[in-house]
């Protein structure tokens, strides 16, 4: 497809467990972010890939949470040992190249609840 | 302390009128501010950008306008329509790429 692809779109895990979200970025897309998006409120950042490199990992809320993109295109962003704060949309975005002044284009989310 | 505010969580407005989405900040350094969209269970849709050097961009039925001394960026919408009904965030692009978010502005179009 044309868009950002977010899979599954749900996922329901028990706590302690391992989940793995998926993204595949728009093609041709050289930056791809991981937010994180509570009831209510606006997306906040979890990390930033240029092509392969991870260059920003400021935003990930502890060492549980793991993002990968081996090859320049697709992540996938891993959170082990879950916990009941976990719970939230994990969306991911890509934009045309790492610069200023280009918008990020949205997939539809992950939405992730912890039992 | 929110840097990115959205004080209207909802706003009603009659289809065919105007309508206006405000957002203020507090940081100044931020270079590139943009509106998205969202309906429910949807990923956010890019609406229109405006970076630091305008103060006005238009596309279409929507406009975005920026006052920097203000710190304060609207989204006008002109005619409303029926489909216009989603939830609007702006969003702030920071030196690192990083896109800051205000809470979301509920609008309702009324028939």
């Amino acid at each position: 497809g044309a868009g950002v692809s977010q899979s599954p779109r749900y996922k329901v895990a028990k706590r302690g467990q391992d989940v793995a979200l998926r993204c595949d970025p728009i093609s041709g897309h050289v930056s791809l972010f991981w937010y994180q998006q509570a009831l209510g409120q606006g997306p906040e950042f979890l990390t930033y890939f240029q092509n392969e490199a991870q260059l920003d990992k400021s935003g990930l809320p502890s060492d549980r949470f793991f993002a990968e993109r081996p090859e320049g295109s697709v992540s996938t962003l891993k959170i082990q040992r879950t916990q009941q704060e976990d719970s939230a949309v994990y969306l991911c975005a890509s934009s045309l190249e790492g610069t200023i002044n280009q918008p990020q284009h949205f997939g539809d989310g992950t939405r992730l609840s912890i039992l | 302390d929110q840097q990115v505010k959205q004080n209207s969580p909802s706003l009603s407005v009659q289809e065919g009128r105007i309508s206006i989405l405000n957002c203020d900040y507090t940081n100044s350094m931020f270079d590139y501010f943009l509106w998205y969209k969202k309906y429910p269970a949807e990923g956010p849709t890019f609406l229109i950008s405006i970076s630091s050097i305008k103060d006005k961009n238009e596309d279409g039925r929507f406009t975005v306008f920026l006052n920097k001394s203000a710190k304060h960026l609207s989204l006008h919408i002109v005619p409303s329509q029926p489909g216009d009904s989603a939830v609007y965030f702006c969003a702030l692009m920071d030196s690192n790429y990083q896109l800051i978010w205000g809470a979301g502005t509920k609008l309702i179009i009324k028939p």
